[in-house]
């Protein structure tokens, strides 16, 4: 089975610039999930997935960060413009939830990330 | 935001030794806690999830032990192998969401 796909996995731009990161979950898994890792910190959760509407966007900066999930499967991540601080490894997760009873523990399955770095 | 630590922040072992680490975590309102372990340039895997107080999961030489009463966990590595060096993370799961420790890195020194 393969697993969470995420492109590209390093990036390099200048200040505000421009990015958008991909992710393309495990197959049939219903919630997507991005976190935000910062240097020498746990990953953060910035968005959620149900299908295609998100469910959590709290920790989204919503100033200049954006994301969709198209049709329920593929999502993209996109910062515009980019700030020194946005330097940071991006993780998509996924999982299969049972919405209407699930509690939320099921696993969630990461891709390799994206890492970042804003000059 | 909820305060999940681990320690320590990195450790080295020798190979063969056994060793062992802790997350800890806000002890009220416990819903479930995950491992991870996540290797240099590959994606993190799951190595437990544990719900019940006094839980332990063993899966080859890793184990983990969970204490909701007092918030804490212990991950074990019995006899460590080079493959086994790794940053381990854990995160605190309340419904959806997952706050994870900044993890403990391991080094095993053959």
């Amino acid at each position: 089975e393969a697993g969470v796909v995420q492109s590209p996995r390093y990036k390099i731009i200048e200040k505000k610039q421009p990015v958008a990161f991909w992710c393309n979950p495990i197959s049939g898994h219903n919630t997507l999930y991005w976190y935000r890792q910062n240097l020498g910190q746990g990953p953060e959760l910035l968005i959620r997935y149900e299908n295609e509407e998100a469910v959590d966007d709290s920790q989204l900066p919503k100033d200049r960060f954006s994301a969709e999930r198209l049709k329920g499967v593929d999502s993209t991540l996109k910062i515009q413009p980019a700030e020194l601080g946005d330097s940071a490894v991006y993780l998509c997760a996924s999982s299969f939830s049972r919405l209407t009873s699930g509690d939320g523990q099921e696993t969630q399955y990461f891709g390799p990330g994206t890492r970042l770095l804003v000059l | 935001i909820l305060n999940v630590e681990q320690s320590p922040q990195s450790l080295h072992v020798q190979e063969g030794d056994s060793t062992n680490f802790t997350c800890s975590f806000p002890s009220s309102n416990f819903y479930a806690l995950h491992w991870y372990r996540w290797e240099t340039a590959k994606s993190p895997e799951a190595l437990f999830v544990m719900t019940l107080n006094g839980d332990e999961k063993k899966k080859g030489r890793i184990s983990a032990t969970l204490n909701t009463k007092e918030g804490y966990s212990y991950l074990y590595i019995k006899g460590s192998q080079p493959e086994d060096s790794a940053t381990y993370l854990c995160a605190f799961n309340v419904y959806y969401k997952l706050s994870f420790g900044a993890g403990t890195t391991v080094t095993v020194r053959a």
